[in-house]
């Protein structure tokens, strides 16, 4: 079973810590993503990676930094968390190239107080 | 903005009725994608049809592609309380970056038993 597994379901933090999302993938699949989800908005793209050690902005970057050292993981990072950020954060990851399906994790509710 | 609008943003029918829900997007595509989101759940892919589709089906799926209209629906049939969920439609642009899909809103449906 391909499985994307995100390391915590729920973290409460305080404004003004550093935060890390993990994301580990065990399909070998090049593309892996990070999106936030909120009520009323949908999911929008934070970053992705198309490959090891590459990354690109996606549509809301702001506030956020993303580390891809190995293949399998992909790390999402607030550097300062506000409570602005509070949201809930999907990790998915897809194969090479465009036209695939992505598989997403279970998702990481952060609260920040 | 959103690529993809599903419409409507809430649906309530009855178990063994027809759920059915669109989505409009406002660029050309590579394909559109069809996923399902339980309550706090991470998102599943049920369905992709690609842009030289018109219409596709999977067991209770049926999904048709108007690109001439920039439309999609999606037509869940002899609905189980089980399809109770959140649904989007993602599309994978032409033309644009390789490498994400965008996402609606999506539609909340609602099977009551």
């Amino acid at each position: 079973d391909v499985k994307v597994t995100q390391s915590s379901r729920y973290l409460v933090k305080r404004t003004g810590e550093k935060v890390f999302l993990e994301c580990v993938q065990d399909m070998d699949h090049e593309n892996m993503f990070w999106y936030r989800q909120d009520p009323g908005l949908g999911l929008r793209l934070i970053y992705f990676s198309y490959d090891v050690k590459m990354k690109e902005k996606g549509d809301i970057p702001e506030g956020y930094s993303v580390s891809r050292e190995k293949k399998e993981r992909f790390s999402l990072i607030l550097e300062s968390a506000s409570t602005n950020q509070t949201s809930m954060y999907l990790c998915a990851s897809r194969d090479r190239g465009n036209t695939g399906e992505l598989f997403f994790g279970e998702g990481s509710r952060l609260t920040v107080l | 903005s959103q690529q993809g609008e599903e419409d409507p943003q809430a649906l309530s029918i009855q178990e063994g009725e027809n759920a059915t829900m669109n989505c409009s997007y406002k660029t050309s595509i590579n394909n559109l994608q069809w996923y399902r989101q339980n309550s706090g759940r991470g998102l599943v892919h049920l369905i992709l049809i690609r842009s030289n589709e018109r219409e596709k089906h999977s067991g209770r799926l049926r999904v048709t592609l108007d690109t001439s209209k920039k439309s999609s629906s999606l037509l869940i049939t002899a609905s189980r309380a089980a399809d109770t969920a959140s649904y989007f439609c993602a599309t994978d642009a032409r033309g644009g970056s390789n490498y994400k899909l965008t996402f609606g809103k999506g539609t909340l449906l609602t099977v009551n038993p």
